[in-house]
């Protein structure tokens, strides 16, 4: 069974349109993170949150924006979609967010389509 | 900063064949090492990780690699490839105050019947 959720698996958005891109982990972990996959950049640091907090941002837009109602959950809003956000969103997590030695851990991916 | 550097984007080898990719990493600190693989439409998933100790590490399925420090390098090795291991393989390094870690470009392996 994943133990790393993503909803939904495919996403179809128009170009100005809002979309939300679940993520959950059932790991126990205490780290989550967000990463993106395009053709122009393989895999791409957005996120990562710490026991709901914040911990790092390497996404300049304030389009994209992450919610963690728990502590296992964190989900990403993008607003004002454009076509170049088209791309496959991994969700991530680990156990210790101050260990180097962590591993992390991937979902699926969502796979999102903007027209 | 950290970087990684897979040189090759794609490498194709025929069933049975030994198997070498490439990577390259920056890091001024101690570096704790990473191999990934991605098959179609799935995420990534750990094959092997090196933190300090012997810098040979094996990995799931056959999988090896070996930490040169001398060369900053961190190649991964099989010796003799299966079809099912065609796959995107992701070198990445990890470190920092943020612990963040980076991902190389991945490399293509096509496994030829």
């Amino acid at each position: 069974d994943p133990k790393i959720i993503q909803k939904p698996k495919y996403l179809v958005a128009v170009t100005g349109s809002e979309k939300i891109l679940i993520c959950e982990q059932y790991l126990g972990h205490n780290a989550m993170y967000w990463y993106r996959q395009s053709a122009k950049k393989p895999l791409e640091f957005m996120f990562s949150y710490s026991y709901q907090k914040l911990m790092d941002n390497q996404t300049a837009s304030s389009r994209f924006q992450p919610q963690s109602s728990k502590k296992n959950h964190l989900d990403l809003q993008i607003t004002a979609l454009k076509p170049d956000d088209s791309a496959t969103y991994f969700c991530a997590s680990s156990q210790n967010p101050d260990s180097s030695q962590n591993t992390l851990y991937f979902g699926a991916g969502t796979r999102l389509s903007v027209l | 900063a950290q970087s990684v550097t897979q040189p090759d984007a794609r490498v194709t080898v025929s069933e049975g064949a030994s198997l070498q990719l490439r990577c390259k990493y920056s890091y001024s600190g101690t570096p704790y090492l990473f191999w990934y693989v991605q098959y179609p439409r799935q995420g990534l998933q750990l094959l092997l990780k090196y933190y300090s100790g012997d810098p040979v590490v094996q990995g799931v399925n056959g999988f090896e690699a070996e930490f040169i420090k001398s060369n900053s390098s961190f190649h991964l090795r099989k010796a003799s490839v299966h079809w099912s291991d065609s796959a995107v393989y992701f070198c990445a390094v990890r470190g920092g105050s943020n612990n963040r870690i980076f991902f190389g470009d991945g490399t293509q392996l096509v496994v030829k019947p």
